[in-house]
């Protein structure tokens, strides 16, 4: 039940597509669910982050949806970048003493120049 | 404000030794959460401690413990270390006011021989 289910595994787009990155969880207890980008040889940094309450969050390019009846969400990324090519991670967020972040498996995104 | 920094940034060590990682978190923060980031498992949780006390604990084998310090910088230590412990090891600090926002460190690769 703490699981949170992320795909695509891997995912390539041209520049300026709009990659889709989704993930699906069943606990729900999560109440907050952050997006991270991940570089190789560097710490996760955080991108953007929704609460169930809102269906939607723009920040930038980069856009979350939220789908609370379905237990779905999902990252956009607008117009994509080459320098956008990374490993994003959804994540959720436990309440009371599990205040741990549950993460999705990861998304390796490449965006072709 | 500086950011979450970790050191050492890589280790290696063999099989049966034990090995000890340090994270320092951004000022001001008190809750130092640690993961463990494998190819195989993703990015799991450890242990989280607030206010030198552990808060939460991840489904680690008790060789794996850490303890926080009255400066909220934090350490954790593997004993016994098995193969199966390459990883890297992240560390990540929340503070007072976002108390949901988690911010990650660079992490330690450790590479057990």
């Amino acid at each position: 039940q703490q699981q949170v289910k992320q795909s695509p595994q891997s995912l390539i787009v041209q520049k300026g597509g709009i990659p889709i990155i989704n993930c699906a969880y069943e606990n729900t207890a999560f109440d907050y669910f952050p997006w991270y980008q991940q570089f190789p040889g560097k710490g996760p940094a955080l991108l953007i982050a929704i609460r169930p309450d809102v269906s939607e969050k723009k920040e930038g390019r980069f856009t979350i949806s939220f789908n609370k009846s379905a237990k779905q969400f999902s990252l956009h990324i607008m117009d994509s970048q080459p320098g956008d090519s990374a490993t994003y991670f959804c994540a959720a967020k436990g309440t009371g003493s599990a205040r741990q972040l549950t993460f999705g498996s990861g998304t390796q995104l490449t965006v072709l120049p | 404000k500086a950011g979450v920094t970790q050191t050492p940034r890589y280790l290696i060590k063999t099989r049966g030794q034990q090995v000890t990682l340090s994270c320092s978190p951004i000022s001001g923060h008190r809750s130092v959460s640690w993961y463990q980031q494998t190819p195989g498992q993703g990015l799991q949780f450890l242990f989280e401690y607030f206010s030198e006390t552990q808060r939460n604990k991840g489904n680690f084998p008790g060789r794996f413990s850490g303890r926080q310090f009255s400066n909220s910088r934090s350490e954790m230590n593997v004993s016994t270390l098995e193969l199966g412990d390459s990883a890297l090891y992240l560390c990540a600090s929340r503070g007072q006011t976002s108390t949901d926002t988690q911010y990650f460190g660079p992490g330690t690769r450790l590479t057990v021989l």
